[in-house]
């Protein structure tokens, strides 16, 4: 099972929007409305932000949102604040109990 | 509050075993599948393992060197490694899959180093 594609790298100034795609393949994001997004940041274990594609867990503010479409998802982060940055991770269900993650992207607030 | 707790991790040489365990608290650990997920030095989260109540799943890539397990009346998942090599080398993580396909809450990490 190969990667999700995300870009190495994204930024933005405090209040701008940044989006994060994540592409994959017929078998896994195209195939299930099972993509997860998760921020990372360092030395410390990922959170969930969104989960089905575009449904946030209690506590994560709406200023993250997800969407899909065909094999590529993609995490909107709107309205920018400095405790965004982070390396944010794509994950897909790949179907017989599989998961695949894509290979992270660095978001950087200037 | 929900918790997990790894612990297990240590320097080990190439071919050795090892074996992880993952303490569970604050929840009915029986209800949920769990998984194992690894981070490489830089690099990004790889999904190892999965255990639910009544099947194990891997990686392609591990098959047959790794193994999942669970206790209930321990609250504690494991994951037996053996034929340890290089490339196994990494922060090892403990998660809680929801039913939803996704990783709600997720432990500290353990580090695996496998090294001569």
């Amino acid at each position: 099972q190969s990667a999700l594609t995300q870009p190495p790298s994204a930024s933005g100034s405090p209040g701008q929007s940044v989006t994060i795609s994540c592409t994959g393949t017929s078998s896994d994001v195209g195939g299930y409305n099972y993509v997860s997004w998760y921020q990372q940041r360092p030395g410390k274990a990922p959170k969930l932000m969104i989960y089905e594609v575009s449904k946030r867990p209690s506590g994560v503010p709406d200023r993250f949102s997800g969407s899909k479409s065909g094999n590529t998802a993609s995490l909107t982060v709107s309205g920018l604040q400095a405790e965004d940055e982070a390396d944010f991770y794509c994950s897909s269900y790949a179907g017989t109990n599989n998961y695949v993650f894509g290979n992270g992207t660095k978001v950087t607030v200037l | 509050e929900v918790q997990l707790l790894e612990s297990g991790g240590d320097l080990v040489q190439p071919g050795g075993s090892l074996r992880l365990s993952c303490a569970a608290s604050g929840f009915t650990f029986r209800d949920f599948a769990m998984s194992w997920v690894r981070q490489a030095p830089g690099k990004g989260l790889e999904w190892v393992s999965g255990i639910t109540s009544i099947a194990t799943f891997y990686a392609d890539s591990l098959k047959g060197r790794f193994t999942i397990s669970r206790d209930n009346s321990k609250n504690t998942l494991y994951l037996q490694m053996n034929s340890l090599k290089a490339e196994d080398t990494a922060v090892y993580y403990c998660a809680r899959d929801t039913g939803r396909r996704t990783f709600d809450i997720w432990g500290q990490g353990t580090m695996v180093t496998v090294s001569s």
